[in-house]
């Protein structure tokens, strides 16, 4: 079982500040990475995907995949309160591998 | 656009009892899933479908059986429920290949078992 590791938070930031998510992951054979976010009672919905080492951004989210340190992040840029959620960090294996997600909470 | 449809949305089971949960997508994705949530545990894979006709069992299969009914519906099967069942169950889909870790979720079924 490929182990993915994140902080179960909460994390609290203020309104129009960044948000930083991070998950560390176990193995190194692992080649493409995934964002989801889950709104309370909802069903989880893919925001970011990464695949090589860098980082990738699509509007406020940008994604960071270090592959020789095993980790990969979330910034959310000027975040909002609609932001508030938890989010699951994922690796591909023979089905998606799902960490245990880090509840954000966006403060007015 | 439905999307991934699961049914039923809600159940309460007494232990002991059966029940199917159905889940159909119109995405015509070759690859279907359920997972379970539980507070604290995040998703847990159950089974999975990589294609029509094929099956295999994920991190937490004991308990569950699946049916891979065609291309469309993946149905997950509690054959005698347990209280430990009670949980939020996810049916997904995903294309195959590069675009296999983007998963589309169905809204999700709220079992209870007394």
């Amino acid at each position: 079982q490929k182990e993915v590791e994140q902080n179960s938070g909460p994390l609290s930031v203020p309104e129009g500040a960044i948000a930083s998510l991070n998950c560390t992951y176990s193995d190194r054979g692992s080649q493409s990475f995934f964002w989801y976010r889950q709104y309370s009672g909802k069903s989880p919905e893919l925001i970011m995907s990464i695949y090589s080492n860098g980082d990738k951004e699509d509007g406020r989210f940008t994604a960071q995949l270090n592959k020789a340190s095993q980790y990969v992040s979330l910034l959310i840029r000027d975040s909002q309160p609609s932001d508030s959620a938890t989010y699951l960090c994922a690796l591909s294996g023979y089905a998606l591998n799902f960490g245990k997600g880090t509840s954000l909470l966006v403060t007015p | 656009n439905a999307g991934v449809t699961q049914t039923p949305k809600f159940q309460v089971l007494k232990t002991g009892q059966s029940m199917t949960l159905q889940c159909a997508q119109d995405m015509n994705h070759n690859s279907m899933y359920w997972y379970r949530q539980d507070p604290g545990m995040g998703l847990r894979l159950i089974y999975y479908s990589a294609s029509e006709g094929t099956t295999d069992k994920g991190e937490v299969p004991n308990g569950y059986n699946v049916s891979r009914l065609n291309k469309r519906e993946f149905s997950l099967r509690l054959e005698s429920a347990a209280p430990s069942q009670t949980s939020v169950y996810f049916c997904a889909s995903s294309q195959t290949g590069p675009a296999a870790g983007e998963l589309f979720f169905g809204e999700g079924s709220r079992l209870t078992v007394l």
